[in-house]
């Protein structure tokens, strides 16, 4: 069975630039998330898709961040504009069950963003 | 806001000594789940306790869970330097919505 696949797997911007992150979840799995990892803590939930409808994204920074999954399968993540601060790994997951009955969440290895 | 708080945060022991890292919060949670990431990975599923007052055993690794479902422990016997990474304890949430939450994360160093 294919997991989690994100790509790229590393990007470095500019500040004030743009980027985005493509995640392509295991087959027929329900809910996707997309995680931002400072190097050392514990993944911070961004948004939480649910097939193609949004069920969390209260920790979105929306003036910059967006986020969409069409047709329930890819999502994509967008950063615009970049600042300094945004630099960290972005990690994609998902998992077979509907909301709090949702299993293992399987995750992709994430994409590292350095804003320079 | 449910949040989940892990201590110790960092963890710099010898081979063949025990620990504990505790996972707490004052929400409950319908189920909690210990990962574990290695360095360019992501987060890989340990164990998953769902039963207030459970205890799960994974070889050297013993899992519980509270009996409120507010808290829930990982102990490791005899760690070995392949114990060593980032350990995060997760949670979903009691709504319906079932957000998936992480802990600070412990990290693990086992030196030989």
């Amino acid at each position: 069975e294919a997991g989690v696949a994100q790509s790229p797997r590393y990007k470095i911007i500019e500040k004030r630039q743009s980027v985005a992150f493509w995640c392509n979840p295991i087959s027929g799995h329900a809910t996707l998330y997309w995680y931002q990892q400072i190097l050392g803590q514990g993944p911070k939930l961004l948004i939480q898709f649910q097939n193609n409808g949004v069920v969390d994204d209260s920790q979105l920074p929306k003036d910059r961040f967006s986020a969409e999954r069409l047709k329930g399968v890819d999502s994509t993540l967008k950063i615009q504009p970049a600042k300094l601060e945004d630099s960290a790994v972005y990690l994609c997951a998902s998992s077979l069950g509907q909301g709090r009955w949702s299993t293992e969440a399987f995750f992709g290895q994430g994409t590292r963003l350095t804003v320079v | 806001t449910q949040l989940l708080e892990q201590s110790p945060q960092f963890l710099s022991i010898q081979e063949g000594e025990n620990l504990t890292v505790y996972c707490n919060s004052s929400s409950v949670f319908s189920s909690l789940q210990w990962y574990r990431q290695e360095p360019g990975e992501g987060p890989v599923l340990l164990v998953t306790v769902v039963t207030g007052g459970e205890v799960k055993k994974l070889k050297r690794l013993t899992f519980q869970f509270g009996d409120a479902r507010k808290d829930s422990s990982l102990h490791i016997t005899a760690a070995q330097p392949g114990d060593t990474g980032l350990y995060l304890c997760a949670g979903h949430g009691s709504s319906n919505t079932g957000k998936l939450i992480f802990g600070q994360g412990t990290t693990l160093q086992v030196k030989p």
